[in-house]
């Protein structure tokens, strides 16, 4: 079974263009979370997906964000327009189950890049 | 705010020797507790979790933690450590059965020989 994708694993970009990440969960789950890490900090949580529905977005840093899942299956999350802070790692996240019984499986992150 | 500490940035074991990486969470209400472990160029994989049941955890790789609420500690050890548990360690919490992790920020253990 294919674990948690995510495309690119870097990305540099200049300050002020857009940038599209991609996640795709693993098969089945229904749960895709996206978090951030950003240098010497702490991974934190951007938002949570049921399905297309975004369940919970109360991390998402600003309306530069734009999350999309259509159709439930992969999810987007693009940046535009870049700014150096948005630099660091972005992870994704899937789960079948919304309790925290259930194990969230995380893909490699995407390295981003904002000169 | 609900916060998690994770003391030591960087621990440095020799190879057999005890790893033991720190974790304190803050919180009102009953937490889930987590270990992730993150290998270079890999995700992060759940090592072990806490939810309420034995309050010692057994987890892969010959991992354990023992959550002591008194302490409001989740402590991970090795009994004896390998080259192979070098990589960077998270500890993460959620509370109240949601399943929005909040995460500590990481402690990078380094195994010599």
């Amino acid at each position: 079974e294919a674990g948690v994708t995510q495309f690119p694993s870097h990305s540099v970009i200049e300050k002020g263009q857009t940038v599209t990440l991609r996640c795709d969960p693993i098969s089945g789950h229904d749960n895709l979370y996206w978090y951030r890490r950003v240098m010497g900090k702490e991974i934190k949580f951007l938002l949570h997906f049921v399905k297309e529905s975004k369940q919970d977005e109360s991390g998402m840093p600003n309306n530069r964000f734009l999350a999309e899942r259509t159709g439930g299956t992969y999810s987007t999350l693009k940046v535009q327009p870049a700014e150096l802070e948005d630099s660091g790692v972005y992870f994704c996240a899937s789960s079948q189950g919304q309790a925290s019984s259930y194990e969230q499986y995380f893909g490699p992150g995407t390295r981003l890049t904002v000169t | 705010a609900q916060s998690v500490t994770q003391l030591g940035s960087h621990v440095s074991v020799s190879e057999g020797a005890l790893v033991l990486l720190r974790c304190n969470y803050s919180s009102s209400v009953p937490p889930y507790l987590f270990w992730y472990v993150q290998y270079p160029n890999q995700g992060l994989q759940l090592l072990l979790k806490y939810t309420s049941a034995a309050t010692l955890v057994k987890g892969i790789n010959g991992f354990e933690a023992e959550f002591k609420k008194s302490e409001t500690s989740f402590h991970l050890t090795k009994p004896s450590a390998h080259m192979s548990d070098a990589a960077e360690y998270f500890c993460a919490v959620t509370w109240g059965g949601g399943n929005k992790l909040t995460f500590g920020t990481g402690t990078q253990l380094k195994v010599e020989l």
